[in-house]
């Protein structure tokens, strides 16, 4: 297993376009996180998958972010209407039920022109 | 609110010198997490902090838990430049699965 993987790992668009990010959680992982982290800053928790199910949403997660794992596997995030204050690294992280660490991915660092 | 705060933000530090980095949480939590993240890259992870007066060490770092006064250190023995990066405590609230992270703080050690 090689961890956590995002693709892409680099995003430049212009605003008001949409955007999607996938993350691919290692294998046999129920659970999935989204985090943003902006220069300077710790990550900041978006939201969370266990198996299919969106258990939890931040309030920092506006309308225009949407967030699927359809069948329990890999995830999608989508950003619709980009702002250039979107513009952030999203990371992603999986774990198991009952297990106590998040291991991270290597991100999606987005730009929004 | 909740608020994990570290404390320096900002450390520089010459080889071979001992340092601690702090970590304080507003709320109720009995783990807590240390990642360690280089220029550009992700998260890596450090120490699983998991009860009060957990202490893990790992080479040159050691870290500690004390639940009650909502503390977390983060100790540097005999620094070396291969220890410089960004490290982050992270909280996971009682009754929560989500991580809060703390501002963290950029260490950089010179020869």
């Amino acid at each position: 297993d090689t961890g956590v993987s995002q693709d892409p790992r680099h995003k430049i668009t212009k605003r008001g376009q949409n955007v999607t990010f996938r993350c691919d959680p290692i294998s046999e992982h129920n659970r999935l996180y989204w985090y943003r982290q902006t220069l300077g800053q710790g990550p900041e928790f978006l939201t969370y998958f266990q198996n299919e199910a969106q258990l939890e949403k931040s309030r920092l997660l506006s309308d225009r972010f949407s967030a699927e794992r359809p069948k329990g596997s890999f995830s999608t995030l989508e950003i619709q209407r980009t702002e250039q204050g979107d513009s952030a690294m999203y990371l992603c992280a999986s774990s198991l039920v009952y297990s106590y660490e998040q291991y991270f991915g290597p991100g999606t660092r987005l730009t929004v022109t | 609110e909740l608020k994990v705060e570290q404390n320096p933000l900002f450390l520089s530090m010459q080889e071979g010198k001992n340092y601690t980095i702090y970590c304080n949480y507003s709320t109720t939590s009995d783990r807590l997490y240390w990642y360690r993240q280089d220029p550009g890259k992700s998260l890596e992870s450090l120490f699983v902090l998991l009860s009060n007066g957990a202490v893990k060490q790992e080479g040159r770092l050691m870290a500690s838990l004390d639940t009650k006064a909502r503390l977390s250190t983060l100790h540097i023995t005999a620094a070396v430049h291969d220890l410089s990066a960004t490290y982050f405590c992270a909280v996971e609230p009682l009754n929560t699965d989500k991580l809060i992270f703390g501002t963290g703080t950029r260490l950089q050690v010179f020869p």
